[in-house]
């Protein structure tokens, strides 16, 4: 059974650091691209980026470019979300998501989600 | 960029209703479309890929068509559950990919 968990939530200061996972289990993590997706409270999904572990190739939205990093380990199968300075605009809950090898390119299994929450 | 947009952005319907959303790409994404619902506090799951293709153990009321750049989700008969918001989502850009802003759906 295909399984993505993800770390717990977390409460930061502005300008903290942060570093958010995601696990792969039940499938052969380095073949398959993870994205991470963002949501505001009460808002809607945000795309932010993608990464292929069995080479690291990693793609950010124009959005979230220079704002975030996303990098794997394949020798534990997780995936990384991380922030070196965060802002209160960051408070939202991240979600992994594998996605598909081939057309149409879904995300088809998913992460509980990590709550982040940025405040003074 | 792919830019996406759905209408309407809410709707309230009864259960029984036929309910339509619509999704429109900026430009031709062929049938580069995907469609989740996400219930308040969950995950989003996958409904329909392909513009047309249901995922597997989703219910046969839920439909999808479309090609180039308007598409279209359709619950033939809402049912309670079906209290969600829907997203649409193209991956012609892959590896990068865009959500629709969402059409949240209320039974009467």
């Amino acid at each position: 059974e295909v399984q993505l968990v993800q770390s717990g939530a977390e409460l930061k200061k502005p300008g903290e650091s942060l570093k958010i996972s995601c696990r792969g289990s039940g499938y052969s993590f380095t073949t398959y691209w993870i994205g991470w997706v963002r949501q505001v409270p009460g808002k809607g999904l945000e795309w932010m980026g993608i990464v292929y572990p069995g080479d690291s190739d990693t793609r950010y939205s124009p959005s979230f470019q220079g704002q975030v990093t996303i990098s794997t380990d394949e020798s534990i199968s997780t995936a990384y979300l991380q922030w070196s300075s965060l802002k209160a605009s960051d408070t939202a809950i991240y979600y992994c998501a594998t996605r598909s090898p081939g057309y149409p390119y879904y995300f088809d299994f998913w992460g509980q989600g990590t709550l982040v929450t940025v405040s003074s | 960029d792919i830019q996406m947009t759905q209408s309407p952005s809410s709707l309230s319907a009864s259960v029984g209703d036929r309910v339509t959303i619509t999704c429109r790409a900026s430009q031709n994404i062929n049938t580069y479309l995907n469609w989740y619902q996400q219930k308040p506090g969950k995950a989003p799951n996958l409904l329909i890929y392909g513009a047309s293709i249901l995922q597997s153990g989703v219910p046969s009321r839920f439909s999808g068509s479309g090609s180039g750049t308007d598409f279209t989700l359709t619950i033939s008969s809402l049912l309670p559950e079906d209290l969600a918001t829907y997203y649409c989502q193209q991956t012609y850009s892959n590896p990068l990919s865009a959500f629709g802003p969402g059409t949240k759906v209320y039974i009467k």
